[in-house]
């Protein structure tokens, strides 16, 4: 069965600082990778995904992830993270089902 | 479009009643979902359709029942609440069950059974 976990449950940084958020995977074949963001009271919404090509994929809000195979890892960043974007991140696999880490609540500090 | 509506955004049962979560998309997408969020276990899947009269059980199935007559309506019964069932419930659908779609959320419901 693919998986994906998050290493961290929450990720705590100033506005203005780098931002990453940690997420691993375990797949059988080519992964199909998702990023969701869901703020207070507030159903999910997309950021970006993996699927094949480019290892840096960009997305949403100015956040971006790196692919990196050899790690089995998929991190979500953002160079300079604003207080708006704190808010619960999941990470996600598509193997015609889709299955979420846990999360991990970033704060931003003003 | 409205996109992923739900109703209702809250619901307190007792143990033993049963309800229907309503779902519907205006998006034509084939593809729909039920999951259910708990704190600190991500969002796991309970039912999915692939599209209208197509029904297939996902990762935590019991205690829920679905069904598709159309595409725009995928409703979620809960047939005999427990409170293990309390949790908060997001309907999601998309074009088609291609690995490479994203899915769309609606703003979920808080269900409280007592």
């Amino acid at each position: 069965a693919q998986s994906v976990a998050q290493p961290e449950d929450q990720v705590n940084v100033a506005e203005g600082n780098p931002l990453t958020v940690k997420c691993t995977y375990s797949v059988s074949g080519n992964p199909y990778l998702f990023w969701y963001v869901q703020y207070p009271n507030r159903g999910l919404q997309f950021l970006l995904k993996y699927i094949t090509g480019d290892n840096l994929v960009k997305g949403s809000y100015g956040f971006e992830a790196e692919f990196n195979k050899s790690q089995t890892s998929f991190h979500l960043k953002k160079p300079s993270a604003l207080v708006s974007d704190s808010a619960l991140y999941f990470c996600a696999v598509n193997d015609y089902k889709l299955s979420f880490g846990a999360g991990t609540t970033v704060t931003v500090r003003a | 479009n409205a996109g992923v509506t739900q109703t209702p955004k809250f619901q307190v049962l007792k143990t033993g009643q049963s309800m229907t979560l309503q779902c519907a998309q205006d998006m034509n997408h084939e593809y729909m979902s039920w999951y259910r969020q708990d704190p600190g276990m991500g969002l796991r899947l309970i039912h999915y359709s692939v599209g209208a009269g197509i029904t297939d059980q996902g990762e935590v199935p019991n205690g829920y029942n679905v069904s598709r007559s159309t595409t725009e309506d995928f409703p979620l019964r809960l047939l005999s609440a427990a409170p293990s069932q309390t949790s908060v419930y997001f309907c999601a659908s998309t074009v088609s069950s291609g690995r490479a779609n994203e899915q769309f959320f609606g703003p979920g419901t808080r269900l409280t059974v007592l």
